[in-house]
């Protein structure tokens, strides 16, 4: 079964940096794309960016560019998502979800998802 | 980028009724790539339909996809209680992907 498990909630302060998992089983982690997609509280979802794993080549939304940074762990089939310096703006549920096979692939349908992190900056 | 619009925003609808939701684009979606998803209260989506008609795995024959171009169609033949949620669109033609604002199927 091909599951995607997120690491669990964060309560930061603004200015703290942070860095969420993605940890992927029951597939060829090296061979899929990882999306990353935003849902602030109420509202509705918008993809951050994409992660190749086999040789980490990534992708940003222009509205997430620089903002924050995709990575990912080979070995231990780990994405993350990390923020250097989180703002009260960065409070919402973040899911990490499959994307296409293969590297060619630009733009992805995403499935399955992850279960989400809540991610809540406040002061 | 593309923009996506779905509506109705909210559907009023009863167990056994048929729903129609909408998903209409500002450009024409390169190769029908048009997916749609499901997200109930607290859970992450689930992929319902991609390439604008065809059924992901284990999702039941009573969800179907239609349309090309810019107009999109998710119907939902007859609402079991599980189905009331929120439908979201997402375009996977060109980059950025994009998604849609949502279309809540609520209890009548």
């Amino acid at each position: 079964e091909v599951q995607l498990v997120q690491s669990g909630a964060e309560v930061k302060k603004p200015g703290d940096s942070l860095k969420i998992s993605c940890k992927s089983s029951g597939y060829s982690f090296t061979t899929y794309w990882i999306g990353w997609v935003r849902q602030m509280p109420g509202k509705g979802l918008e993809w951050m960016g994409t992660i190749y794993p086999d040789d980490s080549n990534t992708k940003y939304s222009p509205s997430f560019q620089g903002q924050v940074t995709i990575s990912a762990d080979k070995s231990i089939t780990t994405a993350y998502l990390q923020w250097r310096s989180l703002k009260a703006s960065d409070t919402a549920m973040y899911y990490c979800a499959r994307g296409s096979w293969g590297s060619s692939p630009n733009t992805h349908r995403f499935d399955p998802w992850g279960q989400g992190t809540l991610v809540t900056v406040s002061s | 980028e593309i923009v996506l619009t779905q509506s109705p925003g909210t559907l009023s609808l009863s167990p056994g009724e048929r729903a129609t939701l909408s998903c209409r684009a500002s450009e024409s979606v390169s190769s029908s790539y048009l997916a749609w998803y499901k997200q109930k209260h607290g859970q992450a989506p689930r992929l319902l339909i991609y390439g604008a008609s065809s059924r992901a795995t284990g999702i039941p024959d009573r969800f179907s996809g239609s349309g090309s171009g810019t107009d999109f169609t998710l119907t939902i033949s007859r609402l079991e209680p599980e189905d009331f949620a929120v439908y979201y669109c997402q375009q996977y033609g060109s980059s950025p992907e994009t998604f849609g604002q949502g279309t809540k199927v609520e209890f009548k």
